[in-house]
């Protein structure tokens, strides 16, 4: 079951917050979150292990609701190096299983 | 540098062609994944390694085979390639065995048309 994300797509000004959600309708073991920028690979940005968790990294950071079933990225501050699409991908089944991306939030920062 | 390292980068084939995308990386990873990048519909997983010796089908495997090499290597193929396997492909590795404790590192991607 392929997590839900939300919004679809944003549009920013430099030093803008932003807030991007991902739920699912099953239990979820971890949440990881990737950002890709056009014509490239996706990065690693952090994972998620543990229900009422939360990470940073620089000035984005995410939380993860276990009971929830949902995870939410922040970035606060937003700089033009923030735009790309943002993925979060959470396991199958158990946490030992590929992961199952959502299809992504596409994130733009202008001046 | 050390990482995910796919080839060809871009490869246009004409329908009912084979080809086979090369993966390898160099991080002594156990677990190797092939996705495929569709417009809209985020990456979805055709097959998988999560040791060497081992492969299991994702969720878009028709038509698509795999061959877990050695350690390093994950090669992805293609035996008649139709206009529906359009897109761009993606190796992934990571260091647990088949699972999602630890981040995925990407290759370049392959992008792949069928005329």
């Amino acid at each position: 079951q392929q997590p839900v994300q939300s919004p679809q797509a944003v549009i920013l000004r430099e030093g803008e917050d932003a807030v991007i959600n991902c739920s699912s309708s099953k239990a979820l073991y971890s949440v990881h979150w990737y950002r890709q920028k056009h014509g490239e690979a996706p990065v690693f940005l952090m994972i998620l292990l543990k229900g009422g968790e939360q990470k940073g990294h620089e000035k984005i950071s995410a939380s993860f609701n276990e009971k929830k079933q949902q995870s939410s990225l922040y970035l606060t501050a937003s700089q033009l190096s923030y735009s790309g699409t943002y993925f979060c991908g959470t396991p199958h089944n158990s946490g030992n299983t590929p992961l199952v991306f959502g299809k992504g939030t596409r994130l733009s920062v202008i001046a | 540098n050390a990482g995910v390292t796919q080839t060809p980068k871009f490869q246009v084939l004409k329908t009912g062609q084979s080809m086979t995308l090369q993966c390898a990386q160099d991080m002594n990873h156990n677990s190797m994944y092939w996705y495929r990048q569709d417009p809209g519909m985020g990456l979805r997983l055709i097959y998988y390694s999560a040791s060497e010796g081992t492969t299991d089908k994702g969720e878009v495997p028709n038509g698509y085979n795999v061959s877990r090499l050695n350690k390093r290597e994950f090669s992805l193929r293609l035996e008649s390639a139709a206009p529906s396997q359009t897109s761009v492909y993606f190796c992934a590795s990571t260091s647990h065995g088949g699972g999602s404790y630890y981040g995925y590192t990407f290759g370049s991607g392959t992008r792949l048309t069928v005329v």
